[in-house]
């Protein structure tokens, strides 16, 4: 199986800037998510971008996906406090029949 | 409310034990998961189900088991076999059979050996 792996693995920023973290994993994919994690608690859908789109939108959020790369990243734009948490990818294999988690960034946004 | 509830939220194992984490969905899913977090690592998939009275194992099954009898509750027994439990443990459900789709996930118990 494979896992993806995000970069960077913490980053911290001031309130009202962007946020860009990225995402790589191994083998050929179906589609990629992303979700958001508050310390001690579940994870929460942000977005899914499929193999056969290059970018996807959702608020503050943008996803691009380059899958001759194998590379995603993640854009919050006009970052808030409450932005802060750890964000995973989450890759669906071609064939496999689950999800595989990144190891994740964690992500501080100082007011 | 729609959702899915873990219980308890922190659970604590002695040596020997056998624990039962629960895990109740009303969205009516398919499909459910326990997943494994440890500190600095991503999630790692124990066991999966697709439907009731049937699941499969995931990448670390061993020292763990799970039965799925309706299609509300997918429990995950921690077992003495099981010799390092302590981890976040997460449940998750989707609307589909066919995974790769959006997760929903409960809130999560903190297991602990004393």
């Amino acid at each position: 199986s494979q896992q993806g792996e995000e970069d960077p693995q913490a980053l911290s920023i001031q309130e009202g800037e962007n946020a860009t973290m990225n995402c790589s994993y191994k083998t050929s994919i179906n589609n990629l998510q992303w979700y958001r994690q508050n310390s001690g608690r579940g994870l929460v859908h942000l977005i899914l971008i499929r193999s056969n789109e290059r970018e996807k939108h959702s608020g503050r959020l943008r996803v691009t996906l380059d899958t001759s790369k194998k590379s995603s990243s993640l854009l919050i734009t006009a970052s808030r406090a409450a932005d802060t948490a750890s964000y995973f990818c989450a890759t669906e294999e071609s064939g496999a029949n689950n999800l595989f988690f990144g190891t994740g960034t964690r992500l501080t946004v100082i007011p | 409310d729609g959702g899915i509830t873990q219980s308890p939220k922190y659970l604590f194992r002695k040596e020997g034990q056998n624990v039962t984490l629960s895990c109740e969905q009303n969205l009516n899913h398919d499909a459910m998961y326990w997943y494994r977090q440890d500190p600095g690592q991503g999630l790692r998939l124990i066991y999966y189900s697709q439907i009731v009275n049937d699941f499969q194992k995931g990448d670390i099954a061993e020292g763990y088991s799970v039965s799925r009898e309706k299609k509300e509750s997918f429990p995950l027994t921690v077992t003495s076999a099981q010799k390092n439990p302590t981890a976040f443990y997460l449940c998750a459900s989707t609307t589909t059979e066919r995974t790769g789709e959006k997760l929903f996930f409960g809130s999560g118990t903190q297991l602990s050996v004393l």
